[in-house]
């Protein structure tokens, strides 16, 4: 079992372009947590996905941010005209169902310039 | 709302003695607690996690923890700290609900173990 795996690990964009970051949950797993980590701070929640479905985005910015998990691939977490405040890791985790713990991946680390 | 707080940015402590990081947490109804470490330009490990049943709780790598209902608390601890154990460490809590198992983390703290 790979585990929880993201990719890139590393993404650069420059101001005004759009980031994909994408999460394949464990074998298994059917729920995804999306988490932004800022420099010097804990982990926010930001959405919590089902295949095909949304289930809490009250972590998510109002715009500019959308996330999928569609029914076949990863989920992705987009971010259209990003700004440098968008810089940070992103952290997916996965569970098999509520309330059996997450397993994280490795982040993915943003860098707006 | 839920809330987690690490009253110490930075926990130092010398090899073989016993260490403790703090966490203490705020919410309505039976939490469900963890304790997660990161090492640097890594994801989170899982260390160990309170549901139900006995407060002390044990967990990967030598680590404890014990849930203190009255006090709100759930610090994090090992009898006997290694070098090896130096890494950022992060409490965080939920609350199982129809939303899924949303964590709210704290802010974390640096343990650093020093010969």
């Amino acid at each position: 079992n790979a585990g929880v795996m993201q990719n890139p690990r590393h993404l650069v964009r420059r101001r005004g372009q759009e980031a994909r970051l994408r999460c394949s949950p464990m074998k298994g797993h059917s729920h995804v947590y999306w988490y932004r980590q800022l420099p010097e701070e804990g982990l926010k929640f930001m959405v919590y996905l089902q295949k095909e479905n949304i289930i809490d985005e009250s972590g998510m910015p109002k715009e500019r941010f959308s996330a999928e998990f569609p029914k076949e691939g990863p989920s992705i977490l987009r971010i259209q005209q990003v700004v440098r405040g968008d810089s940070a890791a992103y952290f997916c985790a996965s569970s098999p169902q509520d309330g059996y713990g997450y397993t994280f991946g490795s982040g993915t680390r943003l860098t707006v310039v | 709302a839920q809330s987690v707080a690490q009253p110490e940015d930075q926990v130092n402590v010398a090899e073989g003695n016993p260490l403790t990081v703090k966490c203490t947490y705020s919410v309505s109804g039976n939490p469900y607690l963890f304790w997660y470490v990161q090492y640097p330009n890594r994801g989170l490990q899982f260390l160990l996690k309170y549901i139900t049943g006995d407060n002390l709780v044990k967990g990967s790598y030598g680590f404890e923890a014990e849930f203190n209902k009255s006090q709100t608390s759930f610090h994090l601890k090992k009898p006997s700290a290694l070098v090896s154990d130096s890494a950022l460490y992060f409490c965080a809590v939920s609350l199982l609900t129809g939303g899924g198992n949303k964590l709210t983390f704290g802010t974390g703290t640096q343990l650093k173990v020093e010969l």
